[in-house]
């Protein structure tokens, strides 16, 4: 069976720091698929990153990184010099390529105080 | 481009009352098609899933349904609400299983 957790339920920070999100998976699966979505007040879910099992490189996006390590089952994701907008919360999710869904983390809710 | 649409956004039911949600897809053909449901507390679970019209697949056991009566239609049914059925409910599709999802704007269920 699949598992995802995040194990921070609530962060909040003053605008401007950095913070990282931290998610941790488990799946028998040898090829599969993280997924890091963010759900403002709003309720919609916004797609950020996937990430493939077999491509261990770190990814950049503006503010936005990701740090996906296979050896500790971990995809992390960080925010640089956060915003006000930033605040949301984010959901880390695992696929293991099969049509049978996502398997999410509880997630995270992210305070960006100004 | 693809578009996903929801409806209703906010809906009051009361308990014993039957339910429809509605999820269509555009910009695509022969989606997977998804319902989430998200309960106070933030985690989402999956509840149903199809891979082709008339083709459910039921993840949780309980008292709703789904059905998809065209390529592009995702319909979640209930006969009689519970209170427990409360909560958002989200729609999603992804073109396979290694893609992303792309999520619906979501329905506020609120059963009284």
């Amino acid at each position: 069976a699949q598992k995802v957790t995040q194990a921070q339920t609530e962060i909040s920070v003053v605008e401007k720091e950095d913070v990282t999100l931290d998610c941790v998976y488990e799946t028998r699966d040898t090829t599969y698929y993280l997924f890091w979505y963010k759900q403002p007040p709003s309720g919609e879910l916004v797609f950020l990153i996937r990430r493939n099992s077999f491509d261990e490189q770190n990814e950049i996006s503006g503010r936005y990184s990701w740090n996906f390590q296979k050896s500790t089952s971990s995809f992390n994701f960080t925010i640089t010099a956060s915003q006000v907008v930033d605040s949301a919360v984010y959901f880390c999710a695992l696929s293991g390529g099969g049509a049978d869904g996502l398997t999410f983390g509880k997630g995270t809710h992210l305070i960006i105080q100004p | 481009s693809q578009t996903i649409h929801q409806w209703p956004a906010t809906l009051v039911q009361p308990v014993g009352s039957p339910l429809s949600l509605e999820c269509t897809v555009e910009g695509t053909s022969n989606p997977n098609l998804y319902w989430y449901r998200q309960a106070a507390g933030r985690g989402l679970q999956l509840l149903f899933y199809s891979v082709g019209i008339g083709q459910i697949s039921s993840e949780v056991p309980q008292n709703l349904s789904a059905s998809r009566p065209q390529d592009r239609q995702f319909i979640l049914s209930s006969k009689k609400l519970l209170l427990s059925d409360s909560g958002f409910y989200l729609c999603a599709w992804t073109e396979n299983g290694n893609t992303e999802a792309f999520f619906g704007q979501g329905t506020r269920l609120t059963v009284v």
